[in-house]
């Protein structure tokens, strides 16, 4: 069974830095399949990419995906005030499976 | 667009079970995966199942044996039941719209508290 870890547990950033956010998989998996979410204190989750480098509907091109093997990164290159939140990975192979997730705070 | 409600009791007694429906408006119920998933306080994100359009299921295996997800077309819901509760299934609830290539989720509830309580 596939793991995912997602390093830093948290992530202390001024707003304007870049921000790189790790997503290892224990075993070989395909970008094609791996998935960023962002969830804020008491909303849903909201998908930011898929499929490799897709982003969804709406969100801006400051958050890009990349990677391959078992090591992927979501970057956000410039962070706003709204993009403070918990960033989670997921990897699907047929049953969906996520990171524990990335706390992104103010510094 | 579309948009999802979760709906159902906020407490659920040890041992009974967990009942919940999300009814999806604004779009069709195919060619989508329709997804639960459960987050516990201060934890990650918990894959419970999911049912295709067609009405065939798959589940996470930790809790395969007491979950059972079913799908009524007619009106636009599906539900999850959950039974034999224990404290540790205490969890906000979501439902998601899924897609079936990419496992994408982009259209979520906005989450319903359950808490197993006596």
């Amino acid at each position: 069974e596939i793991v995912l870890t997602q390093s830093p547990g948290t992530l202390s950033l001024s707003p304007g830095e870049r921000a790189t956010l790790s997503c290892r998989a224990s075993q070989s998996v395909s970008i094609d399949f791996l998935v960023w979410y962002q969830q804020k204190p008491g909303q849903a989750p909201r998908l930011l990419t898929y499929g490799a480098s897709s982003r969804a509907t709406g969100i801006p091109d400051r958050f890009s995906a990349s990677g391959s093997g078992t090591d992927f990164t979501l970057t956000i290159s410039r962070l706003e005030p709204e993009d403070f939140a918990v960033y989670f990975c997921q990897h699907y192979d047929g049953s969906p499976l996520f990171g524990q997730g990335t706390k992104v705070e103010i510094k | 667009q579309v948009q999802l409600q979760e709906s159902g009791p906020g407490l659920v007694k040890p041992s009974e079970t967990l009942s919940l429906t999300c009814t999806v408006s604004g779009g069709s119920i195919s060619p989508y995966y329709w997804t639960w998933i459960r987050q516990s306080p201060g934890k990650g994100l918990e894959w419970i199942g999911y049912i295709y359009y067609s009405g065939s299921t798959k589940y996470n295996p930790s809790l395969e044996s007491r979950a059972t997800i079913s799908l009524d077309t007619s009106k636009n819901q599906f539900s999850l039941r959950l039974r034999s509760v224990t404290a540790a299934d205490t969890a906000v609830y979501y439902c998601a719209r899924q897609f079936r290539y990419f496992g994408q989720m982009d259209v979520w509830g906005q989450g319903t508290t359950v808490t197993v309580s006596s």
